[in-house]
């Protein structure tokens, strides 16, 4: 069965360095999104993209945050400089249509800031 | 953005049918009504949806109240492998960007 895989499964970086968590998703998904979950929290929504564009993004996705389809295989999640408070679980997950269809979620890759 | 409400927390014995309980007093007529789990330690997945019928899959059965404000996930045979947060979510087929908002879900604990 088709899968979203995430690499790596954990990053530790230091606070204000860059970080680009790869996802690929499922080869006919037309649609991608970008969740985070804090340790203890819940599931966040971070943005959406389709036709190489940001459809929706949260508060929380703010000019650090950047996302980026390089190519046809390939979905990253960029973070310029990094906080402490950037650490958690970032699951990538993709879906064939809009609206109502099924999301297919990565395992997910683990940021740790120090 | 329709809210749902789920109880934190739900105990089950292995082998036993699970019904899940989620309020959704301000669903819309558009709004699709979709459950997701995370077993620990992953990410989410999908485990079924439906608009106004009740659904059946090979996970699990969905009945939905005839008023649509609440809906029950239900678990036929519990297994230890279904312990996990389960997430009632709404979703409205005229968006166009797919967002899911989670809530806190409910913890199903599955004693053996």
């Amino acid at each position: 069965e088709p899968e979203v895989t995430q690499t790596p499964s954990h990053q530790v970086t230091q606070m204000g360095q860059e970080v680009i968590l790869r996802c690929v998703p499922i080869s006919n998904h037309l649609y991608f999104y970008w969740y985070r979950q804090i340790l203890g929290q819940k599931v966040e929504f971070l943005v959406s993209f389709y036709n190489n564009e940001i459809s929706e993004k949260s508060e929380i996705f703010d000019d650090q945050f950047s996302v980026e389809r390089p190519d046809g295989s390939n979905f990253t999640l960029k973070i310029r400089s990094t906080k402490l408070e950037d650490s958690a679980m970032y699951f990538c997950a993709s879906s064939e249509l809009w609206g109502t269809d099924t999301q297919y979620f990565g395992p997910g890759t683990r940021l740790t800031v120090l | 953005d329709a809210k749902t409400t789920q109880p934190n927390s739900m105990e089950s014995n292995e082998e036993e049918p699970v019904h899940l309980p989620c309020n959704h007093s301000t669903i819309s007529g558009t709004d699709y009504i979709h459950w997701y789990r995370q077993l620990p330690s992953q990410g989410p997945e999908y485990v079924i949806h439906g608009l106004t019928s009740n659904v059946n899959n090979r996970m699990a059965s969905l009945a939905i109240a005839e008023d649509r404000k609440s809906s029950t996930l239900i678990l036929h045979r519990a297994t230890l492998r279904d312990a996990a947060v389960y997430y009632c979510i709404l979703s409205r087929s005229s968006s166009n960007t797919g967002k899911l908002i989670f809530g806190q879900g409910t913890t199903l604990q599955v004693k053996p």
